[in-house]
């Protein structure tokens, strides 16, 4: 059963445009939801996290926006740059556990 | 500030060979460690997580073990390789239940 479910499987942006990633989630015990970028050949590294008492953060270009009531949440990039070019993986984690539940990766393309 | 290394970085293994990947973290103490497998374009498969020395969890059945004989340090084994164990393997860290760093991966082919 995937707890975390997330999409689109992949996306094409173009430079300058915004790049929109969601994930839905099943667990109402779920109190933190991190993102993270991984490029090519490389490891995931944290992007940004939101908990659910606040409905967006933003840090630069990226923003989560939550819908605790729809249990969904969504990435935004905006102005997106070849750079952003990565996989994106949402993710979810029960209060008290060690063991994030990842969604299955959101591969981006940005065209210059 | 706490660093996670892997090796090797890249594997190329006969089927039925042996296998031992390493992982240490350095900075912190009493880290949670994990091992998480990445097939080619897929999301990522937990596989051990450990919360002490000695302490292994498994999540998936599978020829692959892990032991962790010191604090910052987490091993990932096999005893015969399978074609199926080719993947992207990662080891992360974090304490108690905070956010996971990942390390750089190691990209283990089995031919």
């Amino acid at each position: 059963q995937q707890q975390v479910k997330q999409s689109p499987q992949s996306l094409i942006v173009q430079k300058g445009g915004i790049s929109i990633i969601n994930c839905a989630y099943e667990n109402t015990a779920f109190d933190y939801f991190p993102w993270y970028q991984q490029f090519p050949g490389k490891g995931p590294a944290l992007l940004i996290a939101i908990r659910p008492d606040v409905s967006e953060k933003k840090e630069g270009r990226f923003t989560i926006s939550f819908n605790k009531s729809a249990k969904q949440f969504s990435l935004h990039i905006m102005d997106s740059q070849p750079g952003d070019s990565a996989t994106y993986f949402c993710a979810a984690r029960r209060g008290g556990s060690y063991i994030p539940t990842f969604g299955r990766g959101t591969s981006l393309i940005v065209h210059p | 500030s706490q660093t996670i290394h892997q090796w090797p970085a890249t594997l190329v293994q006969p089927v039925g060979s042996p296998l031992s990947l390493e992982c240490t973290v350095e900075g912190t103490s009493n880290p949670n460690l994990y091992w998480y497998r990445q097939a080619a374009g897929r999301g990522l498969q937990l596989l051990f997580y450990s919360v002490g020395i000695g302490q292994i969890s498994s999540e998936v059945p599978q020829n692959l073990s892990a032991s962790r004989p010191q604090d910052r340090q987490f091993i990932l084994s096999s005893k015969k390789l399978l074609l199926s164990d080719s993947g992207f393997y990662l080891c992360a860290w974090s304490v108690q239940t905070y956010e996971q760093y990942f390390g750089p991966g190691t990209r283990l082919t089995v031919t």
